[in-house]
């Protein structure tokens, strides 16, 4: 079975300074997709950014860019120029992809970023 | 808007009894997945359907059900409530039967049961 682990529960940064939270996962795929998800305090659940496991180049969408590390099961998410609407909880996700796959989840990370 | 549709937003209701939420998937997509948010579990996959039919199951109970219907909208139905059943629950969508992807979300059903 596939775990998601993100072991810091909170954090926060100054706004227009740099953050990375971090993820860490277990699996014995070789092909997987991993993704951050942004809940402000709406709670409405947002994709920030995507990432194949084949593809050794991290992504990278505006501010948001990751770290992936695949032979140390390692997925931080780098958030640069912090701003107050950065604020909310931010989980990690991971799936085999496939027919019938789901996502597992971290237990998430709040992100305050202070004015 | 997710263009995932969830109602109601909120619903109070007391021990024992039943409800049901309900979801609208994105025009298009086919699969829809529901799942539990607590504080103390995080987000935990209870069910999926892909074009009416159960794809897979997670930490369902048995007092939970679901159901898919022809115009692609699902249902999730708690019954005996608890105390405990009290969460956000999510229903997510997407255009395969994968998640490779990623979900659409809706933006939750709050359930407290008192």
């Amino acid at each position: 079975a596939q775990t998601v682990t993100q072991s810091q529960p909170e954090m926060s940064v100054q706004e227009a300074e740099t953050v990375t939270l971090s993820c860490t996962y277990d699996t014995s795929e070789n092909n997987y997709y991993l993704f951050w998800y942004k809940q402000p305090p709406s709670r409405q659940m947002i994709l920030v950014i995507r990432q194949e496991a084949y593809k050794q180049q991290n992504a990278t969408e505006n501010r948001f860019s990751v770290n992936f590390q695949k032979a140390a099961k390692s997925f931080s998410l780098k958030i640069s120029d912090s701003q107050l609407g950065d604020t909310a909880m931010y989980f990690c996700a991971f799936t085999p992809g496939g027919a019938n796959s789901k996502l597992t989840f971290g237990k998430g990370i709040t992100l305050s970023v202070r004015p | 808007d997710s263009g995932v549709t969830q109602t109601p937003k909120h619903l109070i209701t007391a021990t024992g009894q039943r409800v049901t939420l309900r979801c609208s998937p994105r025009s298009g997509d086919l699969s829809v997945y529901w799942y539990q948010q607590s504080l103390d579990q995080g987000l935990q996959f209870l069910i999926q359907y892909y074009n009416g039919e159960e794809r897979a199951k997670g930490n369902i109970l048995e007092r939970f059900s679901a159901q898919q219907f022809p115009d692609l909208h699902s249902e999730l139905n708690l019954s005996s409530l608890e105390l405990g059943d009290s969460a956000l629950y999510f229903c997510a969508s997407s255009s395969t039967g994968g998640a490779g992807y990623g979900y659409t979300f809706g933006s939750g059903t709050r359930l407290t049961v008192v």
